[in-house]
C-alpha cells in the first residue's frame, strides 16, 4: 500500500524564520509531488509541486526533491502568520500507473508574532 | 478561468438516509475524484471518474458511488448514512493524465445526526 508520511506537528516558529516541513513516500516508483495548504475548515490549496530531483523555488516557497531518499521537503522563507495552516503532501504516478495522488495527514505549522 | 464548484457546501442528514453531492470541475478537466476528510484518518480516496468511467476505486464500503455525466460533472452518492459518514467531502479535479496537479473545490460539509 502506498504510503506518505508527514510528522503531524504542530512545528512552531518565529515570524520571519524559515519553517522547514518534510515528507516520505513509500512507492519508489512515484514521479509527481505536490503540497497543498489547507487552512482550518477549508479546503486544500495547491502551492508547489515538483517532479525532477532537486530544487524548485517559487517565491517565499522552495520544494525540495530527493527521489533516492524518498523524501520532499518545502522551505517556507520569512514565515508569516498568514502561513500558519496544515501543509500536505501528495505523491503519484507510482506502481500500477495510478495518477490519484496519495496524501499524508497533514503537518500543522504555527508562525507566532 | 472558473474553479471547482460542489454543492451544497453543508448538509445535515439523519442515520439512514441518502445524500448526493455534486462537483463541477475547471473546464476542461475530465477527471473528478472525491475524498473524505476527518480529523482522524486525513484524506481519504474515495473514487475517481474519467470520461464519464470510474476508472480508479478506495477502500470504501458499497454505500458510496458515484457517476459521471458527459459534461464531466460528477455526483457522489452515499446510501444508508451513519454517524462515522460525517466528515468534509472533497472534490478534485485534474486533466487526467501524468504531471497533473488536482484542484479542490471548497467541500461538501456533512453531518449524520
Amino acid at each position: 500500500q502506498k504510503e506518505v508520511e508527514q510528522n503531524s506537528g504542530p512545528l512552531s516558529v518565529p515570524e520571519g524564520a524559515i519553517a522547514s516541513l518534510n515528507c516520505t513516500y513509500s512507492d519508489r516508483g512515484s514521479q509527481s509531488f505536490f503540497w497543498y495548504r489547507q487552512y482550518s475548515g477549508k479546503s486544500p490549496e495547491l502551492i508547489m509541486f515538483i517532479y525532477s530531483n532537486g530544487d524548485k523555488e517559487d517565491g517565499r516557497f522552495t520544494a525540495q526533491l530527493n527521489k533516492a531518499s524518498q523524501y520532499v521537503s518545502l522551505l517556507i522563507r520569512d514565515s508569516q502568520p498568514s502561513d500558519s495552516a496544515t501543509y500536505l503532501c501528495a505523491a503519484s504516478g507510482g506502481s500500477g500507473g495510478s495518477y490519484i495522488p496519495t496524501f499524508g495527514r497533514g503537518t500543522s505549522l504555527i508562525v507566532h508574532p | 478561468k472558473a474553479g471547482v464548484t460542489q454543492t451544497p457546501r453543508y448538509l445535515i442528514k439523519t442515520r439512514g438516509q441518502q445524500v448526493t453531492l455534486s462537483c463541477s470541475p475547471i473546464s476542461g478537466h475530465r477527471s473528478v475524484s472525491w475524498y473524505q476528510q476527518t480529523p482522524g484518518q486525513g484524506l481519504q480516496f474515495l473514487f475517481e471518474y474519467f470520461s464519464e468511467t470510474q476508472r480508479n476505486k478506495g477502500n470504501f464500503p458499497g454505500r458510496f458511488s458515484g457517476r459521471q455525466f458527459s459534461n464531466s460533472r460528477s455526483e457522489m452518492n452515499v446510501s444508508t448514512l451513519e454517524l462515522g459518514d460525517s466528515a468534509l467531502y472533497l472534490c478534485a479535479s485534474t486533466g487526467g493524465g501524468q504531471f497533473t496537479e488536482a484542484f479542490f473545490g471548497q467541500g461538501t460539509r456533512l453531518t449524520v445526526v
